[in-house]
């Protein structure tokens, strides 16, 4: 069964404190994996698609990157208008539906 | 680009009434939209895939005929709850795919529905 789990839950970090999101996966054969943020109240916001393994995207302070079986989205010297839940998704051969995670709330704090 | 919209951006009704939620594409022609439903720090659970002027799929468990989908163009697509039960209030999200590349979509900003 195709499935997707992000670590950890919750993430509390001080402004400035870099550290990464961790998404694990599991599915037959992927055709791309996604991370979105959202923020409390909205709809996601699309940030990064990832295809193949090694792969890397960045985005101001946020960088993506993929393995084959799990892609990290690095923080690097936090702001507190990055806190929201970041949320990781997949998307396998065949379909075009995505399955996602049940994502990871950061709150960076001043 | 790749605008989505959603009408109401929140609404409260009573138990056995219906509601229609709209989700528009507003700068592009969806080829394919999608139903989610959120429910408080939970992850988003897939709840219908439609096309435009063909009969919505329905995940496993989702009623057909209490979530009632329509995607009469290539930017409107509606969900319509009926006869609302109070288990239904949630946060529903709509997304869509752009036309030449179904892989990525793009969302609205939810719709809250309160079933009092």
């Amino acid at each position: 069964e195709d499935q997707v789990t992000q670590s950890p839950e919750a993430l509390r970090l001080q402004e400035g404190e870099s550290s990464s999101l961790n998404c694990s996966y599991t599915v037959s054969g992927l055709r791309g994996l996604f991370w979105y943020r959202q923020d409390p109240g909205k709809g996601p916001e699309f940030l990064f698609t990832l295809y193949s393994a090694g792969e890397e995207k960045e985005k101001e302070r946020l960088k993506a990157t993929l393995t084959k079986k799990e892609s990290f989205l690095h923080i690097t010297a936090p702001k507190p208008e990055d806190s929201a839940t970041y949320l990781c998704a997949v998307q396998a051969p065949g379909y075009n539906k995505l399955i996602f995670g049940a994502g990871t709330r950061l709150a960076v704090h001043p | 680009g790749a605008v989505v919209s959603q009408h109401p951006s929140w609404v409260i009704c009573k138990s056995g009434t219906s509601v229609k939620i709209e989700c528009r594409s507003l700068d592009f022609q969806a080829t394919t939209m999608f139903w989610y439903r959120q429910f408080p720090k939970k992850s988003l659970m897939l709840m219908a895939t439609s096309n435009e002027g063909s009969k919505a799929t329905y995940e496993q468990g989702v009623e057909k005929d209490k979530f009632l989908i329509n995607h009469a163009s290539l930017t409107l697509s509606t969900l319509t709850v009926t006869s609302a039960h109070p288990e239904d209030s949630s946060f529903y999200i709509c997304s869509a795919t752009v036309a030449g590349n179904p892989y990525e979509q793009y969302f609205g900003p939810g719709t809250r529905l309160t079933v009092t």
